[in-house]
């Protein structure tokens, strides 16, 4: 069975600084998708970025980028320039070979301090 | 397009109750998954549905139970409510086509569901 681990349930970041969200993940599959899902707390559940595990580049959406390890089956999140609008519950996930079927770590909330 | 919707947003059930969500996927999406939220078990996967037939489902016992219609509406049912299902659940869609590829799962706002 896959498994997410997000080992860091809190974090807090000063406004325009830079933090980095861990996640760790086991499959044995060879191609795969990753996900970071933004959940503010509104609750509505947005994607903020997705890595393919074929591609060698990391994934980079504006502010927003990953440390994407293969091997070592990590695939940590980065968010540079904070802004108070990224504070939110963010959830690694990782999509069952062939199907829809998400598993969700259990999330990092982040704080952003002005 | 409009995002994905679903009603009724707040719930408030006793034991024994049963209940039914609805969730309306975004235009075009034949997919519909739901998921269960709660600060103890975090988010957990119930079933998905793509095109009236359910194609996955998780661990969960057979009082919970969905369908999906023509329209790709959907609805999830549980029957005889306890206390644990106390939970926030999450609808999302997709388009839904396989074949090696993956579509971003788009998510509603939710239903709080409450069992006194």
């Amino acid at each position: 069975a896959q498994t997410v681990t997000q080992s860091q349930p809190e974090m807090s970041v000063q406004e325009a600084e830079t933090v980095t969200l861990s996640c760790t993940y086991d499959t044995s599959e060879s191609d795969y998708y990753l996900f970071w899902y933004k959940q503010p707390p509104s609750r509505q559940m947005i994607l903020v970025i997705r890595q393919e595990a074929y591609k060698q580049q990391n994934a980079t959406e504006n502010r927003f980028s990953v440390n994407f390890q293969k091997a070592a089956k990590s695939f940590s999140l980065k968010i540079s320039d904070s802004q108070l609008g990224d504070a939110a519950m963010y959830f690694c996930a990782y999509p069952g070979a062939g199907s829809y079927q998400l598993t969700f770590g259990k999330g990092t909330k982040l704080s952003v301090i002005p | 397009k409009a995002g994905v919707t679903q009603t009724p947003r707040y719930l408030i059930k006793t034991r024994g109750q049963q209940v039914t969500l609805s969730c309306s996927p975004i235009s075009g999406h034949r997919s519909v998954s739901w998921y269960q939220q709660t600060p103890g078990q975090g988010l957990q996967f119930l079933f998905e549905y793509f095109s009236e037939t359910q194609r996955n489902k998780g661990n969960f016992p057979g009082r919970f139970s969905g369908r999906q219609f023509s329209n790709s509406r959907s609805e999830m049912n549980v029957s005889t409510l306890e206390l644990g299902d106390s939970a926030l659940y999450l609808c999302a869609s997709s388009t839904g086509t396989s074949g090696g590829s993956y579509n971003e799962q788009f998510f509603g706002p939710g239903t709080r569901l409450t069992v006194l």
